[in-house]
């Protein structure tokens, strides 16, 4: 069956950086674009990137531009998401989806903590 | 930048009882909308893709409707396991956008 499994999330000072990944299995993973989004503490979900199957286009939702960059790996059927210069409202649980129009899977999310 | 606005935020309503939520973009997106499911604790699930196409396994009482601007999401017979946060999402170009969340309950 279809698996997104994310790790990297943990407790990191402000102005740190954090890498997450996501692996895929049970899928043609080079066929599809991932996405990542996050929901903060009691909040909605907000859309942060998107990188196309081939990992030629990606786009970021303003309030990350600049800071996270979103990559994969076809050969390790593995998206990434790298967190530049975090603030306290980056604190969230990050989410991997696969979808290259609606996101028809998910992963389980992983914690990302900004704190001092 | 399109903004996807949903309401109610959240509802109370009957086990049995029919339920709409609307989601209204700023600007047409065609029929590049989903709704997803998120239960308490749980990763978000794809109810709904294309306006009204329904995900395989997803159960017969949701259905969905709209296109343009104005679109809902209903669930007729409003069951315990439906106690979630529904979120509808445009996918018609990036940002994948989605709307702030209705929150629905058992009364």
């Amino acid at each position: 069956q279809v698996q997104l499994l994310e790790s990297g999330g943990g407790v990191v000072q402000p102005g740190k950086s954090l890498k997450l990944s996501c692996a895929v299995s049970g899928l043609n993973f080079r066929s599809h674009g991932m996405h990542w989004v996050r929901q903060a503490p009691g909040k909605g979900l907000e859309w942060l990137a998107v990188v196309s199957y081939d990992g030629n286009y990606k786009y970021y939702v303003d309030s990350v531009k600049g800071r996270f960059t979103i990559s994969r790996d076809n050969s390790k059927n593995t998206v990434y998401l790298q967190m530049d210069s975090l603030r306290s409202e980056d604190t969230a649980v990050y989410y991997c989806a696969k979808g290259t129009r609606e996101l028809d899977y998910w992963g389980q999310g992983t914690p990302v903590i900004v704190s001092s | 930048d399109i903004q996807m606005t949903q309401s109610p935020s959240s509802l109370s309503a009957s086990l049995g009882e029919r339920v709409t939520i609307t989601c209204r973009a700023s600007q047409g997106i065609s029929s590049n909308l989903a709704w997803y499911q998120q239960q308490p604790g749980k990763a978000p699930k794809l109810l709904i893709y294309g306006s009204s196409a329904l995900q395989p396994g997803v159960p017969s009482r949701f259905s969905g409707g709209g296109s343009g601007t104005e679109f809902t999401l209903t669930i007729s017979n409003l069951q315990p396991e439906d106690v979630a946060t529904y979120y509808c999402q445009k996918y018609d170009s990036a940002p994948w956008t989605f709307g702030q969340g209705t929150k629905v309950e058992i009364k």
